[in-house]
């Protein structure tokens, strides 16, 4: 079955440092697809940067990039220079026939 | 374009109760997923619908069902509420299947049950 781990459940930053959340994956498909999504508080959920597994180049957004491990099966997110506006639930998801999500990373930023 | 709405926003049931929430999704998007999101379990899969039809299902009980218009709107349904069934559901549309596309969250339908 596919699965999604995020092994920390909160983290902290101070503003405009680098942060990154870790997440591990489990897919019995070859070709998928991984995300990161953001839930601010009392907002709605949005994507924050997508990779294709098939792709070895590592995705990158603006502050955010990913490091794609796939024979480590792992996806993690770094946000640079961190922002107040970055204080968010973070989830992490695979998708191959579905989509699944980790329990997610409260992440906190502290002026 | 306007968003993903859901309606309603909240709502308090009744153990035993049944409710159906509704979903509109983004002009053109042809996928609607659900999700249960609650604070122990993060968000957890309940299905997904492409043309009507269902195509993939979480591990939930037959208590919740779902289904899609023609117009791509979706109602979902859960029977018999339970305490444990509490919790905010998202929907979420993409313009084609949810495997690889970007989906859409709408702001989700917070039930509460008594």
């Amino acid at each position: 079955a596919q699965t999604v781990t995020q092994s920390q459940p909160e983290m902290s930053v101070q503003e405009a440092e680098t942060v990154t959340l870790s997440c591990t994956y489990d897919t019995s498909e070859s070709d998928y697809y991984l995300f990161w999504y953001k839930q601010p508080p009392s907002r709605q959920m949005i994507l924050v940067i997508r990779q294709e597994a098939y792709k070895q180049q590592n995705a990158t957004e603006n502050r955010f990039s990913v490091n794609f491990q796939k024979a480590a099966k792992s996806f993690s997110l770094k946000i640079s220079d961190s922002q107040l506006g970055d204080a968010a639930m973070y989830f992490c998801a695979c998708g191959d026939d579905k989509i699944i999500f980790g329990k997610g990373t409260r992440l906190h930023i502290l002026p | 374009k306007a968003g993903v709405t859901q309606t309603p926003r909240y709502l308090i049931k009744t153990r035993g109760q049944q409710v159906t929430l509704s979903c509109s999704p983004i002009s053109g998007h042809r996928s609607v997923s659900w999700y249960q999101q609650t604070p122990g379990q993060g968000l957890q899969f309940l299905f997904e619908y492409f043309s009507e039809t269902q195509r993939n299902k979480g591990n939930f009980p037959g208590r919740f069902s779902g289904r899609q218009f023609s117009n791509s709107r979706s109602e979902m349904n859960v029977s018999t509420l339970e305490l444990g069934d509490s919790a905010l559901y998202l929907c979420a549309s993409s313009l084609e299947v949810v495997t690889y596309n970007e989906q859409f969250f709408g702001p989700g339908t917070r039930l509460t049950v008594l």
